[in-house]
């Protein structure tokens, strides 16, 4: 399948543990932000959101906190299996407009 | 209960040549964004359609257009190929603003 990510920042961790992908938004009109896993071959897949008014959000061995003062976004996800290697993109849309914008991805090593 | 569906999943065309990508968004879903992903990058947003109007375009030329139909379907066009057009084109639906996005699984253009 195709290889995404070849250059991205990498974050490697021990099956079991729990992982912290953090990021960085650029923009603090954004009133809603979003995590997205993408595998090699596929499209992006929603993982978790969170709007402006909170600052944590839990889901399914994730959790998403966010920092509006300092403009900051993190994924966490616990107990961290094979099937979570992927690449994660932190993503947030402007109060007033529609378009959703990307950040660069994080690529997510789980070592057996 | 489909996704997000896009048609081809592979295509090879010269430079110069149009192409016309398909996406069929996910049931229940009125919004249609159209993303380009280059290789180790996030996704680039393109344009998004609703009610069968664009609503709000990226910073792509003139060269890339589309559409959307009443059933809520859409395509890419794009015109005048550059071999910088070789990327991976994202189709994602959603319910509405501040929803997350399903994506498809992509089609990889590849202009020569």
């Amino acid at each position: 399948g195709e290889s995404v990510g070849l250059h991205l920042p990498t974050l490697s961790v021990q099956e079991g543990d729990n992982s912290i992908i953090n990021c960085a938004y650029s923009n603090s009109a954004s009133d809603y932000f979003i995590w997205y896993k993408q595998e090699s071959g596929k499209g992006p897949q929603f993982i978790i959101d969170i709007r402006s008014n909170m600052d944590k959000r839990q889901g399914q061995r994730v959790t998403v906190l966010l920092n509006k003062t300092v403009k900051h976004l993190s994924l966490q996800i616990a107990a961290t299996q094979p099937g979570d290697s992927a690449v994660y993109f932190c993503a947030e849309n402007r109060a007033g407009g529609f378009k959703t914008i990307f950040g660069a991805g994080t690529r997510l090593f789980v070592k057996a | 209960d489909a996704g997000v569906t896009q048609s081809p999943t592979h295509l090879i065309k010269t430079r110069g040549q149009q192409v016309t990508l398909r996406c069929s968004p996910k049931s229940g879903h009125d919004t249609v964004s159209w993303y380009q992903q280059a290789l180790g990058q996030g996704p680039q947003f393109i344009f998004q359609y609703y009610e069968e109007e664009e609503r709000q375009r990226g910073n792509f030329p003139d060269r890339f257009s589309g559409h959307q139909f009443p059933n809520y379907s859409s395509e890419l066009n794009v015109n005048a190929l550059l071999l910088g057009d070789s990327a991976l084109y994202l189709c994602a639906s959603s319910a509405g603003i501040n929803y997350g996005y399903t994506f498809g699984s992509g089609t990889r253009l590849t202009v020569v």
